[in-house]
């Protein structure tokens, strides 16, 4: 089955600074990248997705990178906000499995 | 409709009680699953519906036991459970299995 690794586990910022997280999957058929951000106390949200034809995707101050070759994938966020403070799930879908499973979390906390 | 809906919101069961968390979704979505989420954890998957068959059972103990009516609703029926299934429990959908999914704001289950 998939495994896979998010890093850092925490992130502490200043508001206004970039931040990036890492996810690592070790299932090479894996064609689908999310990340999803949960607030404290509510549901997980899909923030930026990428498919395996594209190497990078941005969403005005978010963006993911994908690199297949090397199985990882990163989300970027630009001049945070303290309202970006969540935690930060990756999910790489392998194909046609419906058996998404999700990194361990990265809380990241943008301090004013 | 581009919501999941997750119906009750809290629920406090004791160990010989039967009860049942429903979701409902109106965005055409032809999967739909169960996932529980401890606190601090990443979800965990329990259950995947694709076109109302159940298509992947994470070895999930048989005191939970999912049902999808129709191609809107699933059901999670809970029964003799222990307080260590307390959790909050999401559903979710997306319109194939290698798509995004939509959570619902899930169900808070206390088991005393």
């Amino acid at each position: 089955g998939e495994n896979v690794e998010q890093h850092p586990s925490t992130l502490s910022v200043q508001e206004g600074d970039s931040a990036v997280i890492k996810c690592t999957y070790s299932d090479s058929a894996s064609n689908y990248f999310p990340w999803y951000k949960q607030e404290l106390g509510k549901r997980p949200q899909l923030i930026i997705d990428i498919r395996s034809n594209v190497g990078e995707k941005k969403d005005q101050r978010i963006a993911v990178t994908l690199n297949k070759t090397a199985k990882h994938f990163s989300l970027h966020i630009t001049e945070t906000q303290p309202e970006d403070s969540a935690v930060y799930f990756c999910a790489p879908h392998p194909p046609n499995t419906g058996k998404l499973i999700f990194g361990q979390g990265t809380t990241l906390q943008v301090k004013p | 409709d581009t919501e999941v809906t997750q119906t009750p919101k809290h629920l406090v069961m004791g160990m010989t009680n039967k009860k049942s968390l429903k979701c409902e979704q109106h965005m055409g979505h032809r999967a739909m699953y169960w996932y529980k989420q401890k606190a601090k954890k990443p979800p965990e998957l329990m259950f995947v519906y694709s076109y109302e068959k159940l298509s992947i059972n994470e070895s999930v103990p048989s005191r939970f036991s999912p049902e999808c009516p129709n191609s809107s609703l699933l059901n999670l029926h809970l029964h003799a459970l222990q307080p260590e299934d307390s959790a909050l429990y999401l559903c979710a959908s997306s319109q194939g299995t290698g798509d995004g999914y939509t959570f619902g704001s899930g169900t808070r289950l206390t088991v005393v």
